[in-house]
């Protein structure tokens, strides 16, 4: 079974706004990592946050972890056309990366 | 400095025929790992490896699959007798060392373009 998955599994936004989804995931976590994966594409690494960090930025996104809740959730300030992509979170634990089923974010013009 | 390198990026074959996916990892790196995305879903890992060693095979299919990292050359990633189920993404990403306990160098691995295998 997929250890992340992610909320919502689509997102529309016009360009400008933001972009928020979440992650869950079931077992305990060495990091969360979160990549990008543009349409038929390769996965591109976006930003990996430890389980000792609560929350990380980088550039116009925004990473929280809650290992309470075992949830995390990506924020991506002031969308661009670019941004149009599938999410991915993924867990580690040791060496493995555990994907959930990704949100596809559509940014319209 | 190159990517992660695979090849073929498209490959078609008809069932029974072997399939050869081939996996260069960056300059300097020497962990591998291999992960299947089947359509609409998440990336599913495979198999892990180190030079002239297979770590964790967990996530392989017990019967067709077999994948190597030889002391020279590209990582294989190898299905025999292909059938329509196996048709999806494959992609390889290699790492510069093996992420301990969050401790460390950071954990993220590099992806390649991954190889989209068809299956007639």
């Amino acid at each position: 079974s997929q250890q992340g998955e992610e909320d919502p599994q689509a997102l529309s936004i016009q360009e400008g706004e933001n972009a928020t989804m979440n992650c869950s995931y079931k077992t305990s976590i060495n990091n969360l990592q979160w990549y990008r994966q543009n349409s038929g594409r390769g996965l591109v690494h976006l930003i990996l946050i430890r389980s000792n960090e609560r929350e990380k930025h980088s550039g116009r996104l925004r990473v929280t972890l809650d290992t309470s809740k075992k949830s995390s959730s990506l924020l991506i300030t002031a969308s661009r056309a670019a941004d149009t992509a599938s999410y991915f979170c993924a867990t580690e634990n040791d060496y493995k990366l555990s994907f959930g089923a990704g949100t596809t974010v559509t940014v319209r013009a | 400095n190159a990517g992660v390198m695979q090849n073929p990026r498209h490959l078609v074959r008809r069932r029974g025929q072997e399939a050869r996916l081939r996996c260069s990892p960056m300059k300097g790196h020497s962990h591998v790992y291999w992960y299947r995305q089947l359509p609409e879903e998440g990336l599913k890992f495979m198999v892990y490896l180190q030079k002239e060693n297979i770590i964790d095979e967990s996530g392989m299919p017990k019967e067709r699959f077999s994948a190597e990292f030889p002391k020279e050359g590209p990582s294989i990633l190898r299905i025999q007798q292909v059938v329509r189920g196996d048709s999806a993404a494959y992609f390889c990403a290699s790492s510069p060392s093996r992420q301990l306990l969050g401790t460390g160098p950071s954990g993220e691995q590099y992806f390649g373009p991954g190889t989209r295998l068809t299956v007639t």
